[in-house]
């Protein structure tokens, strides 16, 4: 079982439909993150979760809102999204949030419509 | 300025040369080091940190250099599957973010 887990893989959506990405990890970590990997351009954090409170939003448009129900799962709901959004998102976690190394999931390749 | 730069590549290098590359960056005050590896379409994966003595595993060797702000990684003896981008990181201990390098492209050819 992978560390850090991520569904779905791949996701093609509507702009105008809502769906949601999950991730979990297994690692016993207290920070989570979303991040954003475009193509070319450098990872560009969205969100921080650490203890299931978030502590970042890195100036995220509302329509990904994220969800953190505990320090072991993580959501990233999406709805009416933009062609531009399309992207790979990664899930990360960390055993704290002192900007010290992280674990990826695989990521899910977005692709809006 | 960014706050990482990083050379896009790709580099194309044959099998058994030794390869390196840098990463320059402009926030003197940061404080941890990192390169990542990533596959493509898979994900960033942690190939080592980098201390202040340098750091070396195996055919790899990082070293930092706080003086000129930048960062290296060196390649001995390079293999087919050491082909993928290598990802410059930088965290602050004032905050939680890493920041991260466009990367590097790295081609190993047979």
């Amino acid at each position: 079982e992978t560390g850090v887990t991520q569904t779905p893989r791949h996701l093609v959506m509507g702009m105008t439909n809502k769906k949601s990405l999950k991730c979990e990890q297994h690692l016993g970590h207290n920070a989570m993150y979303w991040y954003k990997q475009s193509a070319k351009k450098p990872l560009e954090l969205m969100f921080v979760y650490n203890f299931k409170e978030q502590t970042e939003n890195n100036s995220v448009p509302s329509r990904f809102s994220p969800e953190c129900p505990n320090s072991s799962h993580l959501f990233l709901h999406l709805h009416t999204l933009q062609p531009e959004d399309s992207a790979l998102y990664l899930c990360a976690s960390s055993q704290e949030v002192t900007g010290g190394s992280a674990f990826f999931g695989q990521g899910t390749r977005l692709t809006v419509v | 300025r960014k706050e990482v730069e990083q050379d896009p590549g790709p580099f194309n290098v044959p099998e058994g040369a030794t390869v390196a590359f840098n990463c320059t960056y402009s926030n003197s005050a940061s404080q941890s080091f990192f390169w990542y590896r990533q596959d493509c379409r898979k994900e960033p994966k942690l190939l080592m940190s980098v201390y202040s003595s340098g750091n070396e595993d195996g055919r790899f060797t990082a070293q930092l250099n706080r003086a000129s702000q930048y960062i290296s990684l060196l390649i001995r003896d390079s293999k087919l599957s050491d082909s993928a981008t290598y990802l410059c990181v930088l965290g602050e201990n004032s905050n939680y973010q890493l920041i991260w390098g466009a990367g590097t492209k790295l081609i190993i050819k047979p």
